[in-house]
């Protein structure tokens, strides 16, 4: 079984400050990493897809770096405000067995005004 | 249409009853996938479609479920004899293709909770 690992579970910040989340995943067969944001009550919402090794996305005041070598990503969120309070759920795509994504845990983001 | 389309967003039903979830995908997206998130979980993967073929139905978790998509386009996920394990909410997501690289298009899921 493949699994994608998410830290912290949850955090909590004020408004203003940067803050970031760890993504691990298996590196063997690594097809696709994506990440996602989900609002309470809303769908879940594509973020990034990410599959080179070293690739940086940026949308905004959120960026993610991926390391397919050592199978991690990381997301950054700069100047946090109230409105980024959601969870954010990354997940991964092998090149074997199954052909869909397989999310971790997610890591609920809460910033307090 | 526009987006991915779920119904009902709701569903309280009786232990031991049948269930049926529809999924209405993005119009010329082949790939259609079901998901299951309970509480404190991540979405966890249940079957995905490739056109009217269930390409990988690994993730559903007993001979209860079953899902199928006739035309290719609106899948429906069928639970039996629903348990109260069952409650859940069930994500429908779509894409182009299975590489997924533009991303997957998620429904607004529906919530079921078995009584």
């Amino acid at each position: 079984i493949l699994n994608v690992e998410q830290s912290p579970q949850s955090l909590h910040v004020q408004e203003g400050d940067s803050t970031n989340f760890t993504c691990s995943f298996p590196s063997s067969n690594f097809y696709a990493l994506h990440w996602y944001r989900w609002e309470t009550a809303k769908s879940p919402e594509a973020l990034f897809v990410m599959t080179l090794n070293g690739d940086e996305k940026k949308k905004g005041r959120i960026s993610a770096t991926l390391n397919t070598k050592e199978g991690y990503s990381y997301l950054y969120i700069k100047g946090s405000q109230p409105e980024d309070s959601a969870t954010y759920l990354c997940a991964s795509l092998w090149d074997m067995g199954r052909r869909a994504l397989t999310f971790g845990s997610g890591t609920r983001l809460q910033v307090q005004p | 249409g526009a987006g991915v389309s779920q119904t009902p967003s709701n569903k309280v039903t009786e232990k031991g009853k049948y269930v049926e979830l529809r999924c209405d995908p993005i119009s010329g997206h082949t790939a259609l996938y079901w998901y299951r998130q309970s509480l404190g979980q991540g979405p966890e993967f249940l079957i995905y479609f490739q056109g009217t073929g269930a390409a990988d139905d690994s993730g559903l978790p007993n001979d209860r479920f079953f899902a199928v998509r006739p035309e290719g386009s609106v899948s429906t996920l069928k639970i039996q004899r629903t348990e109260r394990g069952d409650s859940a909410v069930y994500l429908c997501a779509s894409s182009l293709g299975t590489g997924g690289f533009g991303g997957y298009t998620f429904g607004s899921g529906t919530r079921l909770t078995v009584v």
